[in-house]
C-alpha cells in the first residue's frame, strides 16, 4: 500500500487554467505539508496542515488554495496558472512535528 | 545567503570510498533533517536529528548543536548511493517549518 499518493503524477496544462492535484496519506498522521520544488531542485515549503487546520502560509500567492477536508487528504487548488508554476509539487505527511516526513511521488506541472 | 548551506554542491566518488557531506545552519532549530532524492524523483527521509549521532546501515549522520552543523557520512559507498542528498532545518518557533539546502549531487563510479 501506498503510503503518500498524488494525483496526477503529470500535469500539462494551459496558462490560465484552473488545475487541481490531490494528496492522500494512509499512515494516521495528523499533519500534512505542501512544498514545490523548482527547476533548480531547491525545495520549498508551501503550506503546513495539522489537523485540517492552517499552520504554515507561505509567501504564496493566493492563487494557490489547500484544501483539507479531512486529516488524510491534502489538495492543492491553482487558480489561473501562471508559466512560473511550473515545476514539481510534493506532498508530505508526518506526526505533529519534529517528526519524519514521508513524502509523496511528487507531481511535475508544466504550464505552457 | 541561504539559512541552510550545504558542501560540496557535487561529489564524485569511486566506489568504496568514505563520504562527507557538509550542512551549515544559521536558524534556530528543533531538529535536522537529511532527505535522499533519487534520479527518478522520490524523496525519502533518511534521518531526523536533533543531537548526537545516528546510524541506519552505512549511513551515518551527526549533529553539533554549537556549532550549527550537521555531516552526513557514508561508508563503502555503491553505485546506488549516487542521488541528491539534502539537508532540512526544522524552525524552533513552534510551527516546525523546513528549510532546505541546495543539495549535493553524489555520483558514486563503479
Amino acid at each position: 500500500d501506498t503510503a503518500v499518493s498524488q494525483t496526477p503524477k503529470y500535469l500539462v496544462t494551459q496558462m490560465g487554467n484552473d488545475k487541481s492535484i490531490k494528496c492522500e496519506q494512509n499512515l494516521g498522521h495528523d499533519t500534512m505539508y505542501w512544498y514545490k520544488q523548482d527547476s533548480k531542485k531547491f525545495l520549498k515549503i508551501m503550506f503546513s496542515y495539522n489537523n485540517k487546520e492552517l499552520i504554515i502560509n507561505e509567501t504564496v500567492p493566493n492563487r494557490f488554495s489547500p484544501k483539507s477536508p479531512d486529516k488524510a487528504h491534502l489538495n492543492l487548488h491553482i487558480n489561473s496558472l501562471e508559466l512560473g508554476d511550473s515545476a514539481v509539487y510534493f506532498c508530505a505527511s508526518s506526526f505533529p512535528p519534529p517528526d519524519t516526513q514521508y513524502f509523496g511521488p511528487g507531481t511535475r506541472l508544466t504550464v505552457l | 545567503k541561504n539559512e541552510v548551506e550545504q558542501s560540496p554542491q557535487n561529489l564524485t566518488a569511486q566506489e568504496g570510498e568514505f563520504i562527507t557531506i557538509n550542512c551549515s545552519y544559521s536558524v534556530g532549530i528543533s531538529a535536522l533533517h537529511w532527505l535522499q532524492q533519487h534520479p527518478g524523483g522520490g524523496i525519502v527521509s533518511l534521518f531526523m536529528l536533533s543531537s548526537g549521532k545516528k546510524k541506519h546501515g552505512r549511513l551515518i549522520a551527526t549533529i553539533n548543536i554549537q556549532e550549527k552543523h550537521s555531516s552526513l557520512h557514508i561508508t563503502a559507498s555503491h553505485p546506488r548511493d549516487s542521488a541528491v542528498y539534502i539537508c532540512a532545518a526544522a524552525s524552533n518557533f513552534g510551527n516546525e517549518k523546513l528549510t532546505f539546502g541546495t543539495g549535493t549531487r553524489l555520483t558514486i563510479i563503479p
